[in-house]
């Protein structure tokens, strides 16, 4: 079963502007995860935040967590064509296991 | 090297047919998994192994059989498959799966076919 779900399911905006995802999930978790997907192939990593976490940064990425309220959200700013990709959370709970949000398809027109 | 290769790209395979996926990774890392992703779905979790060992089968039917010969490679056995099981098999590797806050490497998937 997958526990995140994320909004919107698709959002599509201008080259320049910036790019907000959420993602909501069920348990506690240890950490959470956002991961890249381009055209159905592999997903590559982008960010951790951990449970003690609030707001981190790497590069254009802004991730936020809100433990009380179960949420995340994934800012992307000053956005390229080339950030055209599925974009998924990912719960890392107490059980091994790395479960995955419905996903956000974003797409950048320029 | 932190690539996580799978073999093959696609497949694809009758009903009948016996074939296996595989997945290699040189990085160490002693937790390794697969998932199974539908189009337009996110991936879902079907195996863990850690440590060589198989941790988690999330309620996977008997016809996909997992294999970990050793930490560095995974496969999956493919026996008597449903035209509903064609999909892209990811593998991912981390580092330690009883260790937390570790991210998870990807292959590129293999694309299955069932006819």
């Amino acid at each position: 079963s997958q526990q995140g779900e994320e909004d919107p399911q698709a959002l599509s905006i201008q080259e320049g502007e910036n790019a907000t995802m959420n993602c909501s999930y069920k348990t506690s978790i240890n950490n959470l995860q956002w991961y890249r997907q381009n055209s159905g192939r592999g997903l590559v990593h982008l960010i951790l935040i951990r449970s003690n976490e609030r707001e981190k940064h790497s590069g254009r990425l802004r991730v936020t967590l809100d433990t009380s309220k179960k949420s995340s959200s994934l800012l992307i700013t000053a956005s390229r064509a080339a950030d055209t990709a599925s974009y998924f959370c990912a719960t890392d709970a107490k059980d091994q296991k790395l479960v995955f949000g419905q996903g956000t398809r974003l797409t950048i027109n320029p | 090297d932190t690539e996580v290769t799978q073999t093959p790209k696609h497949l694809v395979m009758g009903m009948t047919n016996k074939k296996s996926l595989k997945c290699e990774q040189h990085m160490g890392h002693r937790a390794m998994y697969w998932y199974k992703q539908k189009a337009k779905k996110p991936p879902e979790l079907m195996f863990v192994y850690s440590y060589e060992k198989l941790s988690i089968n999330e309620s996977v039917p008997s016809r996909f059989s997992p294999e970990c010969p050793n930490s560095s490679l995974l496969n999956l056995h493919l026996h008597a498959l449903q035209p509903e099981d064609s999909a892209l098999y990811l593998c991912a590797s981390s580092q330690d799966g009883g260790r937390r806050d570790t991210e998870a490497f990807f292959g590129q998937g293999t694309r299955l076919t069932v006819v």
